[in-house]
């Protein structure tokens, strides 16, 4: 079975500052999808970032970029200029590509990030 | 486009009563899951509809938990004799099968489960 792991529970950054958040995961399998998703206060999870496992090019949205390495099983999200509304949790999730009909999403704890003014 | 829309978005119940609860999925997205959050963790894969068909269920379903997709739309999830440890957030998603990023899903607000 596939993991995600988000070793920081918590993270902060000053406004206007840089932070990268981390995630690994394991697997066995070749081809899958990699996902941030963004879980504001008491609101809706939301997509930030996709990336395609057979993609070597690191997904790129606005102020949010990834690093993927692959043979590390790692998949870290980069935030730029970091604003007040980035105060959220933050979720790295898994799903495989490769096994017929299956289509869940395996997610880590998650990271807190707080944006100090 | 009105985004994935779930009911009730609170219910607090006393242990042993049913439960249910109604997700409407982003409207032509044929695929639709349900998760469950407590309390410190990320989401866990309950349940997976493919139009009318449930195609997949999680060790997490059991016996008590029942979930449906009537006609390929709106989908209810019904909890049978609530226990204390089904107090949890549940989300649904759906996502679409043409059109777009067919595996990415969209999340709507959940529905907080309080059993007492």
């Amino acid at each position: 079975a596939q993991t995600v792991t988000q070793s920081q529970p918590e993270m902060s950054v000053q406004e206007a500052e840089t932070v990268t958040l981390s995630c690994t995961y394991d697997t066995s399998e070749s081809d899958y999808y990699l996902f941030w998703y963004k879980q504001p206060p008491s609101r809706q999870m939301i997509l930030v970032i996709r990336q395609e496992a057979y993609k070597q090019q690191n997904a790129t949205e606005n102020r949010f970029s990834v690093n993927f390495q692959k043979a590390a099983k790692s998949f870290s999200l980069k935030i730029s200029d970091s604003q007040l509304g980035d105060a959220a949790m933050y979720f790295c999730a898994y799903r495989s590509a490769l096994r017929a009909g299956s289509y869940q999403l395996t997610f880590g704890k998650g990271t807190k990030l707080s944006v100090i003014p | 486009d009105t985004g994935v829309s779930q009911d009730p978005r609170h219910k607090i119940t006393k242990r042993g009563q049913n439960v249910t609860f109604r997700c409407d999925p982003i409207s032509e997205h044929n695929r639709l899951y349900w998760y469950r959050q407590t309390l410190g963790q990320g989401p866990e894969f309950l349940t997976y509809f493919q139009n009318e068909a449930q195609l997949e269920k999680s060790r997490l379903l059991s016996d008590r938990f029942s979930a449906e997709r009537p006609k390929g739309s709106f989908s209810t999830l019904e909890i049978q004799r609530t226990e204390q440890g089904d107090s949890a957030m549940y989300l649904c998603a759906s996502s679409p099968t043409f059109g777009g990023p067919t595996d990415t899903q969209y999340f709507g607000p959940g529905t907080r489960l309080t059993v007492l």
